[in-house]
C-alpha cells in the first residue's frame, strides 16, 4: 500500500518560513492535499491539488510538488499557524492516504 | 453552506458492532461525483482514514478494515451510516465524517467528529 512520511515536528521562529514535507514514491505524479488541524478541532483544508488555497485559506499557505517530496510552505508564521499538518493523497489502491502528521511549533 | 454531523454511541463494549451515522446537508449524494468519507483519530495519533461512499454507490475502503467495515448511503435522508465490527479497545478514537466533490479531491467540509469509547 502507498505510504506518506512527514516530520513528527517542526519549528519556526515567529514571522520566519516554515517548510513541513511530504514524502512518498513519485508522490509528484499524484495531487497532495494538506489539512491543518488545531487542539480539539476538526481539520481544515489549506491546501487543495498540490497548490490550490481553498477560499479563506491566507495567502501565506503555499504547496509544492515534484519528484518524491510534496512541500507545504508558510511564510511569515504566526502563533496561530501552531497546528498539526497533514498531507494525503488519492492512490488506486488504497483511495485515500493520510500521511501520519506535523506538529508545527511557532518559537 | 455544507454542514455534516456525526451521531451514534459515545461507549461500547469489546466485541460489539458500531453504528455511526452522518447527516448532512447543503448538497445532495445523488450530484455526480460527490462523496461521504469517514476518517477516525485516536486520542494524540494520527488521521486514519476509514471508508468513502460515491454517489453512484461505488464504495471504497481501508485495506486494513475492510473486512469490518460496511458503509451505505439513504440519499432521501441525506445520511450516510458507517458499520464497524468486532470493536476493541484500540478502536476508541474521535470519528470524523467528510464530503468530498469527486474522485481524489480533497475532503473540504467535515464535521466536528464523535469519539467513541470501546471499554467493557
Amino acid at each position: 500500500s502507498y505510504e506518506l512520511t512527514q516530520p513528527l515536528s517542526v519549528s519556526v521562529a515567529l514571522g520566519q518560513t516554515a517548510r513541513i514535507t511530504c514524502g512518498g514514491n513519485n508522490i509528484g505524479m499524484k495531487n497532495v492535499h494538506w489539512y491543518q488541524q488545531k487542539p480539539g478541532q476538526a481539520p481544515v483544508l489549506v491546501i487543495d491539488r498540490d497548490s490550490n488555497r481553498p477560499s479563506g485559506i491566507p495567502e501565506r499557505f503555499s504547496g509544492s510538488n515534484s519528484g518524491n517530496t510534496a512541500t507545504l510552505t508558510i511564510s511569515r508564521a504566526q502563533a496561530g499557524d501552531e497546528a498539526d499538518y497533514y498531507c494525503q493523497v488519492w492512490d488506486s489502491n488504497t483511495a485515500v492516504v493520510f500521511g501520519g502528521g506535523t506538529k508545527l511549533t511557532v518559537l | 453552506q455544507i454542514t455534516l454531523k456525526e451521531s451514534g454511541p459515545t461507549l461500547v463494549k469489546p466485541t460489539q458492532t458500531l453504528t455511526l451515522t452522518c447527516t448532512f446537508s447543503g448538497f445532495s449524494l445523488s450530484t455526480s461525483g460527490v462523496g461521504v468519507g469517514w476518517i477516525r483519530q485516536p486520542p494524540g495519533k494520527a488521521l486514519e482514514w476509514l471508508a468513502l461512499i460515491y454517489w453512484d454507490d461505488d464504495k471504497r475502503y481501508s485495506p486494513s478494515l475492510k473486512s469490518r467495515l460496511t458503509i451505505t448511503k439513504d440519499t432521501s435522508q441525506n445520511q450516510v451510516v458507517l458499520t464497524m465490527t468486532n470493536m476493541d479497545p484500540v478502536d476508541t478514537a474521535t470519528y470524523y465524517c467528510a464530503h468530498s466533490r469527486g474522485y481524489g479531491t480533497p475532503h473540504d467540509y467535515w464535521g466536528r467528529g464523535t469519539l467513541v469509547t470501546v471499554s467493557s
